[in-house]
């Protein structure tokens, strides 16, 4: 079975300009999150998405958003990005939501560096 | 809220010794999940063990084994016979599937880990 996949790997981008960033969940996992990753802050969590619908959010400005669509794959974007946006983006997937002892399966990563 | 301390940045183990990570974490809530994640550099973020709360029994898989306090609010990764590939950061994560935070990971600052050959 096919792990979670990002794309792109990398990207390189200017203050001001916005980007999206793509996840494709393992197969039949319909619980997509996303987590922001920098050496200051740590591992932080952005959003939670399940069955297209934004289920939980973290403490995160406008200009994060996401959506999922209804094969799971999701989607973040940033607009107006900042230099403090320069990060690696890690989606995770989970096949349901509530109490469960599913595990969340992290994916590669996508680096964005803003200029 | 719930927070999640790992207060040892680096640690170091010599090729097959022993080595343990420790984790303390914050919560009110009485049903929840632990996890130890391993991310080598520049690779991807792995599952290494999983520990729920209202089970005793410590969690075991191959090498690794987590020394489980739920009342101390400990939760330490013990890696046996440590290899070159155990070297990557490791970061201890919360989870609990209620309330309003219910489902995302909380993780520690993570530790460093280096394997002399």
């Amino acid at each position: 079975k096919a792990g979670v996949t990002q794309t792109p790997r990398y990207l390189i981008k200017t203050r001001g300009q916005q980007v999206t960033l793509s996840c494709s969940p393992i197969s039949g996992h319909r619980s997509v999150s996303w987590y922001q990753q920098t050496p200051g802050q740590g591992l932080q969590f952005l959003f939670e998405y399940f069955s297209e619908t934004q289920r939980n959010k973290g403490n995160f400005p406008g200009r994060f958003s996401g959506r999922q669509f209804s094969n799971s794959r999701s989607e973040m974007n940033v607009s107006t990005l900042e230099l403090g946006d320069s990060a690696l983006y890690l989606c995770a997937s989970r096949r349901r939501r509530g109490p469960s002892t599913d595990t969340q399966y992290f994916g590669p990563g996508t680096r964005l560096t803003v200029l | 809220a719930q927070t999640v301390t790992q207060s040892q940045p680096e640690m170091s183990v010599q090729e097959a010794e022993t080595v343990t990570l420790s984790c303390t974490y914050d919560t009110s809530e009485s049903d929840y999940y632990l996890f130890w994640y391993k991310q080598p550099p520049s690779r991807q973020m792995i599952l290494v063990i999983r520990q729920e709360a209202y089970k005793q029994q410590n969690a075991t898989e191959n090498r690794f084994s987590v020394n489980f306090q739920k009342a101390a609010k400990s939760f330490s990764l013990k890696i046996s016979d440590s290899q070159l590939g155990d070297a990557a950061m490791y970061f201890c994560a919360y989870r609990t599937d209620l309330g309003g935070s219910q489902g995302n990971l909380i993780f520690g600052k993570g530790t460093k880990l280096s394997v002399k050959p």
